[in-house]
């Protein structure tokens, strides 16, 4: 079973900031957080990760609260492309599996 | 583009049929991993091969079989197929382990069975 919790869905007007929020409250202090999307049904795509630390790449930011027990995924400036399902995924250091719960349908709006 | 070639992109047939689906991983990629999307199920894992070995087995059914060959592709079996079994497979890579990993999917291919 998935151990994180996600709003269903979330709209976001173009060019604003997208942040989408994630629940993993049963966390491991080894366990990662992962975020990946699904544009339609395209395969999934990686977006980032990280474990405690705030994380930022080209496509988002990553703000993983202090107790970790929550994370927000920040689109800085969505655009009508990042439309999509959002997957919020704790995954373990190694052996573990990426289980994929039914994420947050993100709309972006014009 | 992912790297991660699936074929085919779609694929008929009746139930009780036998169907294999293909998966070629990205350069280099060792792991490869199997999921099936439908509908009402949303992802599920269903196999993980590493190298020619079964790493790691999810929701899959005694119907369907996988394997990694030598060079590294991958194929996923399904047989005695029924109407419920209609869904998106897809194959995913990978190359390190632990915290890096990092999965790249294919674009799946679209099983129906009639």
């Amino acid at each position: 079973d998935a151990k994180t919790t996600q709003p269903t869905s979330m709209d976001c007007a173009e060019g604003r900031a997208a942040n989408l929020p994630c629940n993993h409250s049963t966390i491991s202090g080894n366990e990662y957080v992962y975020w990946y999307r699904q544009i339609h049904s395209q395969g999934p795509q990686y977006i980032i990760h990280g474990l405690k630390n705030n994380e930022t790449n080209e496509m988002a930011s990553l703000i993983i609260t202090e107790d970790r027990k929550s994370s927000t995924l920040i689109l800085p400036h969505a655009t009508l492309r990042d439309t999509a399902v959002y997957y919020c995924i704790v995954r373990g250091n190694y052996g573990q599996n990426f289980v994929f719960g039914p994420g947050t349908r993100l709309s972006v709006l014009p | 583009d992912s790297g991660v070639t699936q074929t085919p992109k779609h694929l008929i047939t009746a139930t009780g049929q036998r169907v294999t689906l293909r998966c070629s991983p990205r350069s280099g990629d060792l792991s490869v991993y199997w999921y099936q999307q439908s509908l009402d199920q949303g992802l599920q894992f269903l196999i993980q091969y590493y190298n020619g070995e079964e790493r790691a087995k999810g929701n899959i059914l005694e119907r369907f079989s996988a394997q990694q060959f030598p060079d590294l592709h991958s194929e996923l079996n399904l047989s005695s197929l029924e109407l419920g079994d209609s869904a998106l497979y897809f194959c995913a890579s990978s190359a390190a382990r632990g915290a890096d990993e990092k999965l790249f999917f294919g674009s799946g291919t679209q099983l129906s069975v009639l």
